[in-house]
């Protein structure tokens, strides 16, 4: 099983719908987790860090789910300009290295 | 903000050549990352550092060896390239410990061996 497990997509959605990605993780230790996204032929950048309060940032709304070890990333009234690959990332059993998802394509059509 | 540069966008080597990979980050950060990504595998760790003149292995450093003279600079060294390590390798860095602080990216090198 891989220690973080992400549907590859792609999504297409039109532009403001609300759209949603899951992402399950192996360690039930894991402390810390995070959405990076990632343009294409580009490096990945942070989008968010996940709290276990759940936490909200603009049109994205990221949720942590212990019990069932998921994490999850909202995105409402999708933008042409949130097409991209949107990375889960989750510290590994050695909590100082970060394991990455291989990513969620989302593409937006208007 | 944060920088992170490496030395090349593009590379294309032979099979067998020795091949350096240069990462600077100018944060100041004490952590600093190789990975290559590969499509379906997602990014994978080779190796990282703490501190200069520090280095752990990844998850696959196989074929790779690092150097890291000073906190700013990063390198990455294909002894002897092979057709497999062909890749996006990505270099990155963070202020403390990865596991809870975020690790900023360099614009990635590809890298084709021919």
């Amino acid at each position: 099983r891989k220690e973080v497990e992400q549907d590859p997509g792609p999504f297409n959605v039109p532009e403001g719908a609300t759209v949603a990605f899951n992402c399950t993780y192996s360690n039930s230790a894991s402390q810390s987790f995070f959405w990076y996204r990632q343009d294409c032929r580009k490096e990945p950048k942070l989008l968010m860090s996940v709290y276990s309060s759940g936490n909200e940032d603009g049109r994205f709304t990221a949720q942590l789910n212990r019990a069932s070890q998921y994490i999850s990333l909202l995105i409402r009234d999708s933008k042409l300009s949130d097409s991209a690959t949107y990375l889960c990332v989750v510290n590994g059993r050695d909590t100082d290295k970060l394991i990455f998802g291989t990513g969620t394509r989302l593409q937006v059509f208007p | 903000d944060v920088k992170v540069t490496q030395s090349s966008r593009y590379l294309v080597k032979r099979t067998g050549e020795k091949v350096f990979l240069e990462c600077v980050q100018d944060m100041d950060h004490e952590n600093m990352f190789w990975y290559r990504q590969d499509p379906g595998l997602g990014l994978r760790l080779i190796y990282f550092s703490y501190d200069v003149k520090m280095k752990e292995k990844g998850d696959i450093p196989e074929g790779y060896s690092v150097s890291r003279e000073k906190k700013e600079r990063f390198s990455l060294i294909l002894e002897s390239a092979s057709t497999n390590q062909t890749s996006m390798y990505l270099c990155a860095s963070s202020l403390v410990s990865a596991g809870h602080e975020t690790q900023y990216f360099g614009p990635g090198t590809r890298l084709l061996v021919l």
